[in-house]
């Protein structure tokens, strides 16, 4: 079984200023995804960023971008420039996908969140 | 672009009653996803549908059952509901296998549920 573990449950950071929250996991998986979801007050799960792992690349969303290291499981995300608006809860997470054979995985694991608040 | 549609909103049921919760998914999406998530906790996955078949099944209680349908939506159904089951229940959908099934991976609003 998957698991997901976010060490922060709370970070703050200044208007404009840079944040990084961590994730790591554990998996014998070999082809999987990696995620991260912004759960704001309104509690909509919103897709920030996404990875795969079979990506070297780290993948980059304007202001987002992830530090993948695959050998260590860890994949931290990068807030630049903050914004009042990045205030909310931030979920890593792990997803098998589906396979051809048709039996769907496809399940996300969540970590424990990170709420991160940006002061102005 | 059509969502995922979840119905109602929000619920107050007492407890021991029962509750059915509705998922619409994207059309032309054929996996349906069930998730729980507690006060203060992360989602927890619950069940899932592929192509109207239970396809992989989490921490479901056995007061709980689900079915998708013959047009790809999907019921969550809660029996002698407990104070510990007010959470709240997001639904998910994709299409199927691969890529599609990342780029496609699409949460609804959510279902709050209140037990009292």
């Amino acid at each position: 079984a998957q698991t997901v573990t976010q060490s922060q449950p709370e970070m703050s950071v200044q208007e404009a200023e840079t944040v990084t929250l961590s994730c790591t996991y554990d998996t014998s998986e070999s082809n999987y995804y990696l995620f991260w979801y912004k759960q704001p007050p309104s509690r909509q799960m919103i897709l920030v960023i996404r990875q795969e792992a079979y990506k070297q690349q780290n993948a980059t969303e304007n202001r987002f971008s992830v530090n993948f290291q695959k050998a260590a499981k860890s994949f931290s995300l990068k807030i630049s420039d903050s914004q009042l608006g990045d205030t909310a809860m931030y979920f890593c997470a792990f997803m098998t996908p589906s396979n051809a054979g048709g039996t769907s995985y496809g399940k996300l694991t969540f970590g424990q969140g990170t709420i991160l608040t940006v002061h102005p | 672009a059509a969502g995922v549609i979840q119905s109602p909103r929000h619920l107050i049921k007492e407890k021991r009653e029962t509750a059915t919760l509705k998922c619409y998914p994207i059309p032309r999406h054929d996996t349906v996803y069930w998730y729980q998530q507690g006060p203060g906790q992360d989602p927890q996955f619950l069940i899932s549908f592929y192509e109207k078949m239970q396809s992989d099944k989490g921490s479901i209680p056995d007061r709980f059952s689900a079915q998708q349908f013959s047009d790809y939506h999907s019921e969550l159904n809660m029996s002698s509901l407990e104070l510990g089951d007010s959470a709240l229940y997001f639904c998910a959908s994709s299409p199927r296998a691969g890529e599609t099934t990342i780029n496609g991976y699409t949460f609804g609003s959510g279902t709050r549920l209140t037990v009292v």
